[in-house]
């Protein structure tokens, strides 16, 4: 069964500090996305990557980073946690098809984040 | 505001009804995608529409793209406890952006 998988189902960190949200698919897909999710926000896109080491910013970067060293692994970085920043965060990987409407997006089972 | 409006935001329903699930836009898409996530869990595809008033059935499930490709909806017929979750439609637009709506919660009781 094809995967993308969260290291952590649930995450409590402190006002400040460094955390690492770490995603890993096992599809070979080019594509990587972080997205938060917010009740009666709906995802919201924070970066995503078409490529090793290739990251672009996405609809709310700030106050994030991202690293993507190896096609199947990618990274979301909160430099200084903020309380601002719990939330629940979720991975999706796709592939872009040859045929428009065949990309959707495998996701996650998400993080949820807490910052105290 | 959200490119994509779902209506309604909440809907609870007893086991065996039927329900519609509309997403609104007033942006064209080149497709849309609806997604189910159930609670704990990441979303989960459920259908791709391509083209303007194509209808795609899934079992229960009904899902139409307006001959626009601004809207769409998803008709449940008889549904069951296990439909239950968050259903989100996705619109695909220029570079292949995904645009989500904030979701239609569903509860069904037995």
């Amino acid at each position: 069964d094809v995967k993308v998988t969260q290291s952590s189902r649930y995450l409590v960190k402190r006002t400040g500090e460094k955390v690492f949200l770490e995603c890993v698919q096992d599809m070979d897909h080019e594509n990587m996305f972080w997205y938060r999710q917010d009740p009666g926000l709906g995802l919201r896109l924070i970066y995503f990557s078409y490529d090793v080491k290739m990251k672009e910013k996405g609809d709310i970067p700030e106050g994030y980073s991202v690293s993507r060293e190896k096609k199947e692994r990618f990274s979301l970085i909160l430099e200084s946690a903020s309380t601002n920043q719990t939330s629940m965060y979720l991975c999706a990987s796709s592939s872009i098809g040859s045929n428009r409407g065949d990309y959707g997006y495998t996701f996650g089972s998400g993080t949820r984040l807490t910052v105290v | 505001t959200q490119l994509l409006e779902q209506s309604p935001q909440f809907l609870s329903i007893q086991e065996g009804e039927n329900l519609t699930v509309y997403c609104n836009s007033s942006s064209v898409f080149s497709s849309l995608q609806w997604y189910r996530q159930e609670p704990g869990e990441g979303p989960v595809l459920l259908v791709t529409v391509v083209t303007g008033g194509e209808v795609k059935k899934l079992k229960r499930l009904t899902f139409q793209f307006g001959d626009a490709r601004k809207d769409s909806s998803l008709h449940i017929t008889a549904a069951q406890p296990g439909d239950t979750g968050l259903y989100l439609c996705a619109g695909i637009g220029n570079f292949n952006k995904f645009y989500f709506g904030s979701g239609t919660k569903l509860n069904v009781k037995p």
